[in-house]
């Protein structure tokens, strides 16, 4: 099953709008990592945050983690229509190296 | 600035073929993943290999599936015998040799592979 699982599963909204992605796991985590995939193409990361932090900025970016609750949650403010694309959130297993994906979020951002 | 190379791109193969996907790491990187993709899924982990070793292949198929990383030249990702059921994205990602835990993985623009 998988260890991630995103909400919503897809996401309209308007140039300037903010865009909230939620994502829930079950296993104990060395990190939680956002990544981004346009159509067609393969993942591009962008930001990382550890089991021992509770937020994290880049840019229009901000991550939170909720090790409690197991969950996360991506933030990308001011949003473009260069934006659109899908974002999948990954935890790495502790004590591993494996990623395990969730199911994803499709942005639409218009014009 | 070359970034993970897979090829191909795209690979189409009648039933009862075989198929071979390539991936050739970032430069200094030792360490090579490899994902399945459905449509509209999500990545789905298949083996972590570093050079002449496969480390974890828990999520790799039983039958027909092989991976190897050689001490040189890119790394293999075999499917024998394919059905329709492996029509997928397969996606590469390495990550450097002195990796510890908390280091993001880059990924490669995948190989598209469509089962006639």
């Amino acid at each position: 099953s998988q260890q991630g699982e995103e909400d919503p599963q897809a996401l309209s909204i308007q140039e300037g709008e903010n865009a909230t992605m939620n994502c829930s796991y079950k296993t104990s985590i060395n990190n939680l990592q956002w990544y981004r995939q346009n159509s067609g193409r393969g993942l591009v990361h962008l930001i990382l945050i550890r089991s021992n932090e509770r937020e994290k900025h880049s840019g229009r970016l901000r991550v939170t983690l909720d090790t409690s609750k197991k969950s996360s949650s991506l933030l990308i403010t001011a949003s473009r229509a260069a934006d659109t694309a899908s974002y999948f959130c990954a935890t790495e297993v502790s004590n591993t190296d494996k990623l395990i994906f969730g199911t994803g979020t499709r942005l639409q951002v218009f014009p | 600035n070359a970034g993970v190379m897979q090829n191909p791109r795209h690979l189409v193969r009648r039933r009862g073929q075989e198929a071979r996907l390539r991936c050739s790491p970032m430069k200094g990187h030792s360490h090579v993943y490899w994902y399945r993709q459905l449509p509209e899924e999500g990545l789905k982990f298949m083996v972590y290999l570093q050079k002449e070793n496969i480390i974890d292949e828990s999520g790799m198929p039983k039958e027909r599936f092989s991976a190897e990383f050689p001490k040189e030249g890119p790394s293999i990702l075999r499917i024998q015998q394919v059905v329709r059921g492996d029509s997928a994205a397969y996606f590469c990602a390495s990550s450097p040799a002195t990796r510890g835990y908390n280091q993001p993985q880059h990924f490669g623009d995948g190989t598209r592979l469509s089962i006639l």
